[in-house]
């Protein structure tokens, strides 16, 4: 069945450094993968997504991941982060089952010290 | 344009008490979620919508756990009767042809405090 794991829960950078977020998924197929964000107080909101084609994709305000097949991972990277950046981040799967529903990780919380 | 609409952002009432909460999704999506945020738990997807029909309720906790979407416009889930355990933020979230090909668009939540 499918799942996702953020392996760190909580994750601490200062200002200008880079950011890699981990995400490991488990899936019988070519997998459905998502990024989203939660600020404080708010809902999510999708940073990017992957389907297929190419395994690097683009997302929202300067996020970046990739998806490698062999490691069954799909980690958020960012060059250089800033204050704004600190909420928590979520990875999350699409059904196998082709069901229109997602399952997401537990999140990992990002502090950016300045 | 409006994204999704969530009542009430708080709510607090005392054990037993029947808790209605609502939403209202994006116009012209045809899909709705509700979710439930808690430390201990994470992000869990309670019950989901496909035209107004709901398509698959294997999340909702008990039967003290209900949800409706009477029309395109509006939906709501139901704690009757409500237990401390049930405290947690409900999300309402809402997509155009489903949460794998389009982004979901989530709510600000409710924050629920049974006493």
């Amino acid at each position: 069945a499918q799942s996702v794991t953020q392996p760190d829960i909580h994750i601490t950078v200062s200002e200008g450094a880079s950011l890699e977020l981990r995400c490991n998924y488990s899936y019988g197929a070519t997998p459905y993968l998502f990024w989203y964000v939660q600020s404080p107080g708010q809902g999510l909101q999708l940073l990017l997504k992957y389907f297929s084609g190419d395994t690097l994709v683009q997302g929202i305000k300067g996020f970046e991941a990739e998806f490698k097949r062999s490691q069954s991972s799909f980690n958020l990277r960012k060059p250089s982060v800033h204050w704004s950046d600190a909420a928590e981040y979520f990875c999350a799967v699409g059904a196998e089952t082709g069901a229109n529903n997602l399952f997401f990780g537990t999140g990992t919380r990002l502090t950016v010290i300045p | 344009d409006a994204g999704v609409i969530q009542s009430p952002r708080h709510e607090v009432t005392e054990m037993g008490q029947e808790v209605t909460l609502r939403c209202k999704p994006i116009s012209g999506h045809d899909y709705l979620f509700w979710y439930r945020q808690t430390m201990m738990r994470g992000l869990e997807l309670l019950i989901y919508f496909n035209n107004n029909v709901p398509i698959d309720d294997s999340g909702m906790p008990e039967d003290r756990f209900s949800a409706k979407m009477p029309n395109a416009s509006f939906s709501t889930l139901k704690i009757q009767p409500s237990e401390p355990r049930d405290s947690a933020v409900y999300f309402c979230a809402s997509s155009f042809q489903g949460a794998r090909n389009q982004p979901q668009h989530f709510g600000d939540g409710t924050r629920l405090s049974i006493l």
